[in-house]
């Protein structure tokens, strides 16, 4: 069966500092990978995804980039945080169907 | 871009009660889907609905994806505590590349037991 990871759960970064959140897809290939954002429990905004290895595409501009290494990893980075980057940031992939399927979500503080 | 309305925003209950949410959109939508999140979580898919007119359930869950195409809704029947949750629509708007799903502001429901 199809399981993903995504850490870390939580983190606090300076403003100023780089950010790295990483996210691996088991059991599937060739998913379609997605970075997600939501702000005070509402709302989920689409800010990065992924039909391929290298295939990025961007919603929103913004602070933030990301990265497909490998057919099943998805980075999220960033070289130097915002305050309103906080935020809880949720990966998924996807096959056929366009049934999406959540991490565990990561909550990043930036202070 | 595309948008979905959910409504209503807010639920508050009493425990047996049920419940019934909704989502519209301007555009036609070939798949619809929901979604249940609870605190620090990430969201899990309830139902997914693939045909106009499909009724679909899942314990007391039930959903049916609008003859229109432009609408879906969500009914819990005999509401329980751990129902507690926020409730998202969501779909992937026709011709968009990748299957990208565009989510509904969620639904957030609580109950009182």
């Amino acid at each position: 069966s199809q399981t993903i990871h995504q850490w870390p759960a939580t983190l606090v970064q300076p403003v100023g500092s780089p950010l790295s959140l990483e996210c691996t897809v088991e059991g599937t290939s060739n998913p379609n990978l997605y970075w997600y954002r939501q702000a005070a429990g509402r709302g989920l905004q689409l800010l990065f995804y992924s039909v391929g290895i290298g295939q990025i595409s961007s919603e929103v501009p913004q602070n933030l980039s990301a990265s497909r290494p490998q057919d099943r990893q998805f980075i999220l980075s960033s070289k130097k945080l915002l305050l309103s980057d906080s935020g809880f940031y949720l990966c998924a992939w996807s096959e056929v169907g366009a049934r999406a399927f959540f991490g565990q979500g990561t909550r990043l503080t930036v202070v | 871009g595309q948008q979905l309305n959910q409504s209503p925003q807010s639920m508050f209950i009493q425990e047996g009660e049920d419940v019934s949410m909704n989502c519209t959109s301007s555009s036609i939508f070939n798949t619809w889907l929901w979604y249940k999140q609870e605190p620090g979580e990430g969201p899990v898919l309830l139902i997914a609905l693939y045909k106009a007119g499909e009724l679909t359930s899942n314990g007391r869950l039930t959903a049916q994806f609008g003859i229109t195409r432009k609408d879906s809704f969500l009914n819990i029947s005999a509401s329980i505590p751990s129902d507690v949750g926020i409730y998202f629509c969501a779909g992937p708007p026709l011709m968009e590349y990748g299957n990208k799903l565009v989510f509904g502001a969620g639904t957030i429901l609580r109950v009182k037991s």
